[in-house]
């Protein structure tokens, strides 16, 4: 079936340091990918998607860009903040019969220090 | 705000119990989906609903049922609780059946004593 797989967290990083987390997936066809964050005690918002190969999702300063030959979609953001802390899914969707599900990584825990 | 409402927030109950959360979606949206996070199995999807008819599921227990109503709201409905079910439960609500983002609750947390 489908997987999604994301580095291990936590990440720590300074202010103002380079992110990213890698993402890669297994599916059959071209799903659509997603990455989502969930800030403590919150639900998932959606960060960023893209729907086909070559895609860059962008949003707030993160980007990815889905990648067919490598079957990747990794998030990356210039200089992270203190407010980016959170933990950050990385998922696909598929389309099944009349509806659809995602399929979530483990989830990496986001830490930014000052 | 999502605009996804989920009750009751907290959840602390006994093994062998039942117990039903509740989701109202945000206004207009048909599709309601539930998922499980756990530390074990991580966030995995269970059932989608749609316009009162189930459309997708998931790894969903057979201890577990769903069910969406005519004014779209949904229940998810955890009978026989065993202590491995303990987990935050989210819903998420979604305009369509398929292409449109999901927008998610702020969960409910279970707890299985």
């Amino acid at each position: 079936g489908n997987s999604v797989t994301q580095m291990e967290g936590p990440v720590t990083l300074s202010e103002e340091a380079f992110l990213t987390i890698n993402c890669t997936y297994t599916a059959t066809g071209y799903p659509s990918l997603f990455w989502y964050v969930q800030y403590p005690g919150e639900g998932l918002q959606l960060l960023l998607k893209a729907t086909k190969a070559d895609d860059k999702g962008s949003n707030k300063g993160f980007e990815a860009t889905y990648r067919k030959e490598t079957t990747s979609f990794h998030l990356e953001k210039g200089s992270v903040q203190v407010s980016d802390s959170a933990v950050y899914f990385c998922a696909l969707r598929e389309v099944t019969g009349g509806g659809n599900k995602l399929t979530f990584g483990t989830g990496t825990q986001l830490k930014v220090e000052l | 705000d999502s605009g996804v409402t989920q009750t009751p927030k907290h959840l602390i109950t006994a093994t062998g119990q039942r117990v039903t959360l509740r989701c109202s979606p945000r206004s207009g949206d048909l599709s309601v989906y539930w998922y499980q996070q756990s530390l074990d199995q991580g966030l995995q999807f269970l059932i989608q609903y749609y316009n009162g008819e189930e459309r997708a599921k998931g790894n969903i227990l057979e201890r577990f049922s769903a069910q969406q109503f005519p004014d779209l709201h949904s229940e998810l409905n955890l009978s026989s609780l065993e202590l491995g079910d303990s987990a935050l439960y989210f819903c998420a609500s979604q305009r369509g059946g398929q292409g449109n983002e999901q927008f998610f609750g702020p969960g409910t947390r279970l707890t299985v004593l």
